[in-house]
């Protein structure tokens, strides 16, 4: 059974340092892998999708690696802004064309002003 | 831009009690998605949903849950018999093809008293 886990569980960073969040899953067979922000009380904001064959992908300050193989996948964070506070989940696409979504436990991130 | 839009935001009903939680996906979206998550806990895939019948269903998803696209727009999650542990935020998603970006809504919030 495909298992995701998001380490550190929390983090806080002062304003304007780079970050990088971890996700690891235990089967490699995935379609792809999403990584979405959730605010408090709020759905979930997609911000990058990459598939399996894919090893990054970029969306203004935000790149996520995949690195298929050994199971891991990273989104980094530049020059960080209060408003990137928020939980960062990251979600393997399996099953069928990899329509289902597993996903970890997040990443709770805050930035301090 | 089009978002996937859920109703009520929050429902409360007695145990043992029918809800149906409404979703519209967006208009172009081929795949239809419903995910829960419990308070505090992991973001878990019910059930997706392609060309009118259930593509693949979690375990989570027995005879107590159906879903249905009763017209063009609407995509419904019905739990029948409500239960305690059934209380949770549930999100609806779609996407265009199964191996795309999922976009998700912003939740019902159901409470079972």
């Amino acid at each position: 059974k495909q298992e995701v886990t998001q380490i550190p569980a929390a983090l806080s960073v002062p304003e304007g340092e780079n970050l990088v969040l971890n996700c690891s899953f235990t089967d490699s067979a995935i379609y792809n892998l999403q990584w979405f922000r959730q605010d408090p009380g709020k759905g979930l904001t997609s911000l990058l999708l990459i598939q399996s064959s894919q090893r990054e992908q970029t969306s203004g300050r935000l790149n996520a690696s995949l690195d298929k193989s050994s199971g891991r996948s990273t989104l980094y964070i530049a020059a960080s802004q209060p408003g990137d506070s928020a939980t960062y989940l990251c979600a393997v696409g399996v099953g069928n064309a990899g329509n289902m979504l597993t996903f970890g436990g997040g990443t709770r991130l805050m930035v301090k002003p | 831009e089009p978002e996937v839009t859920q109703t009520p935001s929050h429902q409360v009903t007695q145990m043992g009690q029918e809800v149906i939680l409404r979703c519209v996906p967006i208009s172009n979206h081929l795949y239809f998605y419903w995910y829960r998550q419990i308070l505090g806990q992991k973001v878990e895939f019910l059930v997706s949903f392609y060309n009118n019948e259930i593509s693949e269903k979690s375990e989570i998803f027995d005879d107590q849950f159906s879903v249905e696209r009763p017209d063009g727009s609407n995509f419904t999650l019905k739990i029948r018999s409500t239960k305690l542990e059934d209380s949770a935020m549930y999100f609806c998603a779609s996407s265009e093809q199964g191996f795309n970006t999922q976009y998700f809504g912003p939740g019902t919030r159901l409470t079972v008293l």
